[in-house]
């Protein structure tokens, strides 16, 4: 069965103290992993698109990499507005071929001044 | 702005009732993703559209249903709703473009309460 598991499930940083977030992934056929960033009561706010192990792509304090097994979203630096959850998911062909989006559960990140 | 137009935002219902959650997905983008999102659990894929076709199937109940019409709104539909039914209900459109892949975007959500 396709399964994303992200950890950990909450992480607190201080301002200034960098981290990664781990996206441990089991698909049927990986098209896609994508990050995205939620506050609460907000929809997912896109981040990354990696699709080949290797494949690394960055944005301001955040970058991500992806592994034939997980992807990392390091975060250097952090700033107090980085406070948010951050998901991870994967596009996958299903046993019928038709593609599917498979949601982790989160980290919850929170960035202390 | 993602693009993805949700409405209503908001809604309050009791328990037996019927809604329906439209959304109007990017410009140009023909797939239609629906999504649950309670207090206790994560985001959990009900079903997606394809230019008007069923293409994917997820953890969706009998009680809901959901079609995407010719201008590519879609509605999603839930019925005999029950307390357990309230959460955050998102819609996400997709396009491909060859030199970035698929790009999934989401709309802000509509809240659904049921009392």
């Amino acid at each position: 069965e396709d399964q994303v598991t992200q950890s950990p499930e909450a992480l607190r940083l201080q301002e200034g103290e960098s981290s990664s977030l781990n996206c441990s992934y089991t698909v049927s056929g990986l098209r896609g992993l994508f990050w995205y960033r939620q506050d609460p009561g907000k929809g997912p706010e896109f981040l990354f698109t990696l699709y080949s192990a290797g494949e690394e792509k960055e944005k301001e304090r955040l970058k991500a990499t992806l592994t034939k097994k997980e992807s990392f979203l390091h975060i250097t630096a952090p700033k107090p507005e980085d406070s948010a959850t951050y998901l991870c998911a994967v596009l996958s062909t299903g046993y019928s071929s038709a593609s599917k989006i498979i949601f982790g559960s989160g980290t919850r990140l929170s960035i202390r001044p | 702005d993602s693009g993805v137009t949700q409405t209503p935002k908001h809604l309050i219902t009791a328990t037996g009732q019927r809604v329906t959650l439209r959304c109007s997905p990017r410009s140009g983008d023909l797939s239609v993703y629906w999504y649950q999102q309670s207090l206790d659990q994560g985001l959990q894929f009900l079903i997606q559209y394809y230019n008007g076709e069923e293409r994917a199937k997820g953890n969706i109940l009998e009680r809901f249903s959901a079609q995407q019409f010719p201008d590519l709104h879609s509605e999603l539909n839930l019925s005999s709703l029950e307390l357990g039914d309230s959460a955050l209900y998102f819609c996400a459109s997709s396009v491909y473009d060859r030199g970035s892949g698929n790009t999934i975007y989401f709309g802000e959500g509509s809240w659904l309460t049921v009392v």
